[in-house]
């Protein structure tokens, strides 16, 4: 069957360090990855998204990575803040769908 | 604030009733996402419309159901509500069909149904 696993055990990491977020992936051939924050009772926010054929991708302290053999996506955040306290989620394509699948999330929590 | 707006923020109600979740996509977005999320499952998707048609289908009960009205707001509809029912429900919207899905997803705030 198709999974999308997301450590469900939050990440605890001092500010300033690096946080690395997995997003493994069985039975699915996306084509585009994309990463969501989601804030307590709010809505889910985009981040990044990341096609099949880009390695990596870059925007200010996010850091994605896809690697399609090992079906898995990398999300770094470098010099991290309390404020990027968070759960992130993964989200796939079902190729062909016009429908996004996320992972249940997992959550950060950045201590000053 | 995302642009999509989603109403009630909470709604209280009592098993085997009937509610109506309302979204207002972002101006401009022609697709509606709705999506269930409860602390198992996690998101979970249930219905797409793009211009009024519907897109595509997910989990979605037989007791829901869904429609895009001509000014592109999307309605929720739930009946004989269980218990089970009680979730966050998210609107989201895009620009496009989201097909593929490389559209990035803007989502409301969320509906917070709890059925007693």
């Amino acid at each position: 069957s198709q999974k999308i696993e997301q450590n469900s055990e939050a990440l605890n990491i001092q500010e300033g360090k690096t946080a690395t977020l997995t997003c493994n992936y069985t039975n699915y051939s996306p084509a585009y990855l994309q990463w969501y924050r989601q804030d307590p009772g709010r809505g889910p926010v985009f981040l990044l998204l990341i096609r099949e054929n880009e390695k990596e991708k870059r925007k200010e302290r996010l850091k994605v990575t896809f690697d399609t053999t090992l079906k898995q996506s990398l999300f770094h955040i470098t010099a991290s803040q309390p404020a990027d306290s968070a759960t992130y989620l993964c989200a796939l394509d079902k190729r062909g769908y016009s429908t996004l699948t996320f992972g249940k999330g997992t959550m950060l929590l950045v201590s000053p | 604030d995302s642009g999509v707006t989603q109403t009630p923020k909470h709604l209280i109600t009592a098993t085997g009733q009937r509610v109506t979740l309302r979204c207002s996509p972002r101006s401009g977005d022609l697709s509606v996402y709705w999506y269930q999320q409860s602390l198992d499952q996690g998101l979970q998707f249930l219905i797409q419309y793009y211009n009024g048609e519907e897109r595509a289908k997910g989990n979605i009960l037989e007791r829901f159901s869904a429609q895009q009205f001509p000014d592109l707001h999307s309605e929720l509809n739930l009946s004989s509500l269980e218990l089970g029912d009680s979730a966050l429900y998210f609107c989201a919207s895009s620009v496009g069909q989201g097909r593929p899905t490389n559209e990035k997803l803007f989502f409301g705030s969320g509906t917070q149904l709890s059925v007693l």
